[in-house]
């Protein structure tokens, strides 16, 4: 069983329209935990970083938001765009270790 | 563009061979990581370098060894090449060595076994 878990695999959307990506993680403890957009065969771009201690942490059109409790976060994209097509990935980081440990992925696409 | 280089973009080999695949990290990162990207996986770390010196090691094959340089450029090889190492390969690099540093990710190079 995956350590970070994401939800949906895959989402079709408008453009325009909202949507909300999940991810369970089981990694305890840990000291931050992280989401990037990756564009198909490019290199994966930062969006949010979130110590355990932080709810949420907003980027633009992008908030992640963290409950440690459940052990879940989400990715909240407002308003999307054609360019926000691409895989979303939560990354959770295991406390005192800097290897990160990926989730599979949201691949997103933004139809007009 | 995130200031990381990799080199080749595209490299296509056959089975048994050997590949050497580069990073250049950003300038002043200390910190260089690599990771594999197989078609059906997601993102796994393979090996990370702080200022020379190897800080910690993930999924990575007795056949691949890393390396960092006196310059801070990294070079990941290859050995023994099988049909499954097939994949892109990412290199990112941080300011420093911990967790806390947003890691920078390269462009990837896209290897090809046949």
């Amino acid at each position: 069983k995956n350590q970070v878990e994401q939800s949906p695999q895959s989402l079709i959307i408008l453009e325009g329209k909202n949507c909300t990506l999940q991810c369970n993680y089981t990694v305890s403890p840990f000291s931050n935990l992280r989401w990037y957009k990756q564009d198909t065969g490019r290199g994966p771009v930062s969006l949010t970083i979130m110590t355990f201690s932080e709810n949420t942490k907003s980027n633009g059109r992008y908030t992640a938001t963290l409950d440690a409790d459940t052990k879940q976060s989400s990715l909240h994209i407002t308003a999307s765009q054609l360019s926000d097509s691409a895989s979303y990935i939560c990354v959770v980081i295991p406390h005192n270790t800097d290897k990160l440990i990926f989730g599979t992925g949201t691949r997103l696409q933004v139809f007009p | 563009d995130s200031g990381v280089t990799q080199t080749p973009k595209h490299l296509i080999t056959a089975t048994g061979q050997r590949v050497t695949l580069r990073c250049s990290p950003r300038s002043g990162d200390l910190s260089v990581y690599w990771y594999q990207q197989s078609l059906d996986q997601g993102l796994q770390f393979l090996i990370q370098y702080y200022n020379g010196e190897e800080r910690a090691k993930g999924n990575i094959l007795e056949r691949f060894s890393a390396q960092q340089f006196p310059d801070l450029h990294s070079e990941l090889n290859l050995s023994s090449l099988e049909l499954g190492d097939s994949a892109l390969y990412f290199c990112a690099s941080s300011a420093g060595g911990g967790q806390t540093y947003e890691q920078y990710f390269g462009p990837g190079t896209r290897l090809t076994v046949t």
